[in-house]
């Protein structure tokens, strides 16, 4: 059965700090893997990681996969509180695409 | 405004009623995907259309819902005889599928179901 598993689960932190999320995946015929930001509304697309080893970096965001050990993570760094949000880590499978969600990080920045 | 809508974004209902909602995806992209989110938990896929064809159905999607894309553009989603346990966010997304590996899927607004 296909399983993500994100962690924390939840993270409370202070403006300026930096946190790093996890995401480990066990999907059949894996394509790639995105991230997504959701704040009280539907998701919005932050990265598609296809191989490993290769950083994106967006901004103050950063992410990066490892297939061997089938886990990825989300850097954040200088955190502002416009980052509180649930992150979601979501491989695609081939063929169809269709994402596997993980439960997902809540993030909470406080000033 | 270019990206998924859909709508209504809020339905409230009574146990046992039918309801549709209906997804508006990017224009030119040719799959459009139906995901489930309830409260504390991701999206759950349920099925999803490569233009008019739809081409998976999740084995947890039972046979009151029905999806339909019927002239490949927008697509509706209907569920019949609604139970409490149908309360949820219902998310909309699509893609446009082609030869590289950068099918990225971008998600409308959802439609927030509630059953009573």
């Amino acid at each position: 059965e296909d399983k993500v598993v994100q962690s924390p689960l939840s993270l409370v932190v202070h403006e300026g700090d930096t946190v790093t999320l996890n995401c480990s995946y066990e999907v059949t015929n894996f394509r790639s893997l995105l991230w997504y930001k959701q704040e009280k509304k539907a998701p919005t697309f932050l990265f598609m990681l296809t191989s490993s080893g290769i950083e994106k970096k967006s901004g103050r965001l950063s992410s990066i996969l490892d297939k061997k050990e089938l886990f990825s993570i989300l850097n954040i760094t200088a955190t502002q509180t416009g980052d509180s949000a649930i992150y979601l880590c979501a491989p695609a499978q081939g063929g169809s695409e269709k994402l596997v969600f993980g439960k997902g990080t809540k993030l909470t920045v406080n000033p | 405004d270019t990206g998924v809508s859909q709508n209504p974004r809020h339905k409230i209902t009574k146990r046992g009623q039918n309801v549709t909602f209906r997804c508006d995806p990017i224009s030119e992209h040719n799959r459009l995907y139906w995901y489930r989110q309830t409260l504390g938990q991701g999206p759950e896929f349920l099925t999803y259309f490569q233009n008019e064809a739809q081409l998976e159905k999740s084995r947890l999607l039972s046979d009151r819902f029905s999806a339909e894309r019927p002239k490949g553009s927008f697509s509706t989603l209907e569920i019949q005889r609604t139970e409490q346990g149908d309360s949820a966010m219902y998310l909309c997304a699509s893609s446009l599928v082609s030869y590289n590996p950068t099918d990225t899927q971008y998600f409308g607004p959802g439609t927030r179901l509630t059953v009573l």
